[in-house]
């Protein structure tokens, strides 16, 4: 069974850089074709979707976060991250990884982190 | 962005009945390439991650009880409970993976009257 885990600050101050890390077991980041994702989940609000990584280190970024963001993966710790800079209130959410197939008939997000709240705040 | 637009935003039940809500895409999910249409359910329920219901319109993950069923087609569709238990209550959102970037709707709230 594939398992996520979100770790990082839970605090930045405004015009910082949020950074996480999303650790992953039960299986090889390298192996399978797999889009490791980050989606955040503003307080009270929905769902959205931020961007991804293959183990290539291929990405693709979200439009809506204007340039801001930056995810990598380390294969050696299995480990994939992310990086928002220029981070204000808005940016306030909780932040899940997720793991979603390369394939159409896969690309559902089968397994998720249990998500980590960082908040913007000075 | 393809705008997912779900109803009702909240949804009271009665545990035994049926419950179906909504969702509506500003654009068609169908690819035409391999002719599947591409709307996931998913259910966050209280204090959890959100946890895969529906894949491509109409296929249950692993695990999903029969109780659940996804239909629709082209820019319509709809997430079906026939019978509702208390364990169904959380947030359900749909969302769409035939373009980048993926876009989810503004969920729909189920509780129990």
């Amino acid at each position: 069974q594939v398992q996520l885990q979100e770790s990082g600050p839970g605090l930045v101050k405004p015009s910082q850089t949020l950074s996480l890390t999303c650790s992953v077991s039960g299986g090889s980041i390298s192996s399978g074709r797999y889009f490791w994702t980050w989606i955040r989940q503003n307080p009270g609000k929905g769902l959205e979707w931020l961007g991804y990584i293959y183990n290539s280190g291929s990405t693709y970024y979200n439009p809506s976060l204007n340039s801001r963001l930056w995810i990598s993966v380390d294969t050696s710790k299995n480990e994939f991250s992310m990086r928002l800079n220029s981070v204000t209130a808005a940016d306030t959410a909780v932040y899940y990884c997720a793991r979603g197939g390369v394939d159409d008939s896969s690309g559902f997000f089968d397994f998720w982190g249990q998500g980590t709240l960082v908040t913007v705040s000075s | 962005d393809i705008v997912m637009t779900q109803t009702p935003l909240s949804l009271p039940v009665t545990p035994g009945e049926p419950a179906s809500i909504s969702c509506r895409s500003s654009e068609s999910l169908l690819d035409s390439y391999d002719g599947n249409t591409y709307v996931d359910w998913y259910l966050q329920k209280p204090g959890q991650s959100p946890q895969l219901l529906i894949y491509s319109l109409s296929y249950r993950a692993s695990g999903v009880p029969d109780r659940f069923s996804g239909s629709g087609s082209g820019t319509d569709f709809t997430l079906k409970i026939s019978r509702v238990e208390a364990e169904d209550v959380g947030v359900y959102y749909c969302m769409q993976r035939v373009a980048f970037p993926r876009t989810f709707g503004q969920g729909t709230r189920v509780e129990i009257k």
